[in-house]
């Protein structure tokens, strides 16, 4: 199975400010990767797809990037709305597995 | 507008069963790969299941393996997991979640999801 690895665990930032979080995986998974956004109470919200396609509908301020083993998420000006948890996903084979998630929390 | 709606959770004991149903509308879901996925109240998320949109092949996660069944019904617009042997560990947010596919090829990621069913396993 290839195990995803996020890292921080949790981060804390202010509005305005640029986050990055990094993924990596255990085995090489070319441009198989996807991220989600999830809020309390509330199911994933799909962001990026094949590591760098931003999902129709998601602000241009989210990114991704990557290839291989390893991938980032960019968010590069916070807003109030995008503290939650955010969890990496890859897709290159069965089992689909997913990071441990990653908290963003305000300052 | 695409909605997808679990039902079936709720309370049952060790080594007890429980179906899961999932009801899809708004988009024409025998075209669509379908999956479940979990999540442990307050943890991450777990994949559990794929099936095929034609129902033709189905994978399962190795803590579930023999245990749940995934099966769908095209003319009823419907998903369901079968969960039997039901174990303390199997609490969770039980999702479906409906493959992404673009004009041209499909992503084996989740673009929409349900509400989520909770399933609680305890004597």
């Amino acid at each position: 199975d290839v195990q995803m690895t996020q890292s921080p665990s949790s981060v804390s930032a202010s509005v305005g400010d640029r986050v990055t979080i990094t993924c990596r995986a255990s085995l090489g998974i070319t441009n198989w990767l996807a991220w989600y956004q999830q809020k309390p109470g509330k199911a994933p919200k799909l962001l990026i797809y094949s590591a760098s396609s931003l999902q129709s509908g998601v602000p241009s301020r989210f990114s991704g990037s990557g290839s291989g083993t390893d991938f980032t998420l960019t968010i590069s000006s916070l807003q109030p709305e995008d503290f939650a948890t955010y969890y990496c996903q890859q897709a290159n084979s069965f089992p689909y597995t997913f990071g441990q998630g990653t908290k963003l929390e305000i300052k | 507008e695409v909605q997808l709606v679990e039902s079936g959770g709720g309370l049952v004991k060790p080594g007890g069963s429980l179906r899961l149903s999932c009801t899809a509308s708004g988009f024409s879901f025998s075209n669509y790969n379908m999956n479940w996925v979990r999540q442990v109240p307050g943890k991450g998320l777990e994949w559990v299941s794929f099936i095929r949109s034609s129902g033709s092949d189905m994978y399962y996660a190795d803590s579930v393996k023999g245990r749940f069944t995934i099966s769908r019904d095209n003319a009823k617009n419907s998903l369901y997991l079968q969960m039997n042997s039901l174990r303390a560990e199997d609490t969770a947010v039980y999702y479906c979640a409906r493959e992404y596919c673009g004009s041209n090829t499909c992503y084996e990621v989740f673009d929409n999801w349900g509400q989520g069913t909770l399933v609680t396993v305890s004597s």
